[in-house]
């Protein structure tokens, strides 16, 4: 079965500071990986996903992440973060494009003036 | 473009009232439709997937009785919470896929209260 682990509850990094987000998956094949970030109070955004092709994937305000298959990881990456991206981050695998997704419990981001 | 509607954004009715959330696709057909239920804190539990004419299709533990969708357009998925209980009070998020490789697209979600 599918499983999806984000080890981080919450994060806090000082602004203009690097941030990687952890994230594992747990699938036998090639999954579809996906990064959703969500405001308090709204729905989820999506920053980015990965199908196939290039490992490194770059997504919206300024994020990328990186599938790497040996450590079944999907972390998701932004070299100088903003105020405006505190918020809670999800990553999801789902086994086909068409198929439902499983949400990881979610990281806390926090940013430190 | 893929932007998702939901309507209301936030309800609150008596104990025993049934409450129907709107979610529509406003720029892209939507071949498929989830509903999703999270908890404060936590992360969006997949309640049902619809595929528009056909049946919805529950994860275990959903009451289908209690929880009831309707997808009869490529634009418009119903989820009827029927006579609702203070535990059923959540924030009920939807998505819509148009299909193919396509990801799905989130509604800014509803916080359903029920006193």
């Amino acid at each position: 079965a599918q499983s999806v682990t984000q080890p981080d509850i919450h994060i806090t990094v000082s602004e203009g500071a690097s941030l990687e987000l952890r994230c594992n998956y747990s699938y036998g094949a090639t999954p579809y990986l996906f990064w959703y970030v969500q405001s308090p109070g709204q729905g989820l955004q999506l920053l980015l996903k990965y199908f196939s092709g290039d490992t490194l994937v770059q997504g919206i305000k300024g994020f990328e992440a990186e599938f790497k298959r040996s450590q079944s990881s999907f972390n998701l990456r932004k070299p100088s973060v903003h105020w405006s991206d505190a918020a809670e981050y999800f990553c999801a695998v789902g086994y086909s494009s068409a198929s439902k997704i499983i949400f990881g419990s979610g990281t806390r981001l926090s940013i430190r003036p | 473009g893929a932007v998702v509607s939901q309507h209301p954004s936030r309800v609150i009715c008596k104990s025993g009232t049934s409450v129907k959330i709107e979610c529509r696709s406003l720029d892209f057909q939507a071949t498929t439709m989830f509903w999703y239920r999270q908890f404060p804190k936590q992360s969006l539990m997949l309640m049902a997937t619809s595929n528009e004419g056909s049946k919805a299709t529950y994860e275990q533990g959903v009451e289908k009785d209690k929880f009831l969708i309707n997808h009869a357009s490529l634009t418009l998925s119903t989820l009827t919470v029927t006579s609702a209980h203070p535990e059923d009070s959540s924030f009920y998020i939807c998505s819509a896929r148009e299909g193919g490789n396509q990801p799905q697209h989130f509604g800014d979600g509803t916080r359903l209260s029920i006193l």
